[in-house]
């Protein structure tokens, strides 16, 4: 079964520290990935996704097939990044297009 | 250009009672989702509509949820009769299926319904 696994709800961090979000799936056939991310008090909205390879706010994100993973990275934590962020799947089930499908989320808390 | 937009933004129903919710994509998009969100959990899709058609409505339980898109533009999604489980925010989302990714899809404020 398709599947997106968020492992932790809350991830804590100093500013300028590293953060890394984890994001595991399971998906027979090519998956697309993406990042969802979700300021206080505003819509979700896209971050960024895999076949872009492109780097926002800082993050990027890299899809490891070998181990179905793909971790949010970036090196200097700032308070702006506090957020709830999601991973999402995207394939092609039983001929629909363009379904996403979610993890839970882990909330990002940048400490200053 | 406008965002999607959602209406009501919260609504506060007794268990039993019908609820229909609004949703106006942004403008062109041909591709329009629902989704159901409960607390602690990522959205779940409920219902993808192509223009006025149906793509998807697997997850929809359809005994109590309906959903149309006349002429491919608004949406509306109800539920008759509303159940406790069904309290959770109802999502809905657009995207540019032809012009710009099909993957970006664009969110709504979303709807938050409390069954009680």
């Amino acid at each position: 079964a398709q599947r997106v696994t968020q492992p932790e709800k809350l991830l804590s961090v100093f500013k300028g520290a590293p953060v890394e979000l984890k994001c595991n799936y399971s998906y027979s056939g090519s998956p697309e990935l993406f990042w969802y991310v979700q300021y206080s008090r505003q819509r979700l909205q896209l971050l960024l996704r895999h076949i872009s390879r492109e780097s926002i706010k800082g993050f990027t994100a890299d899809l490891n097939k070998g181990e179905t993973s793909f971790h949010l990275k970036k090196p200097f934590a700032q308070e702006e990044d506090s957020a709830m962020y999601y991973c999402a799947l995207s394939g092609r089930y039983g001929g629909a297009t363009n379904k996403l499908i979610f993890g839970t989320g882990t909330l990002l808390a940048v400490q200053p | 250009e406008a965002g999607v937009a959602q209406s009501p933004r919260y609504k506060i129903i007794e268990k039993r009672q019908s609820v229909a919710f609004w949703c106006n994509p942004i403008s062109g998009h041909a591709t329009l989702y629902w989704y159901q969100q409960i607390l602690g959990q990522g959205p779940k899709l409920l219902i993808q509509f192509q223009n006025n058609g149906v793509v998807d409505d697997s997850q929809l339980p359809k005994d109590r949820f309906s959903a149309e898109r006349l002429k491919g533009v608004d949406s509306t999604l109800k539920i008759q009769p509303a159940k406790l489980e069904d309290s959770a925010v109802y999502l809905c989302a657009s995207s540019d299926y032809l012009r710009g990714s099909p993957y970006e899809q664009y969110f709504g404020p979303g709807t938050r319904l409390t069954v009680t």
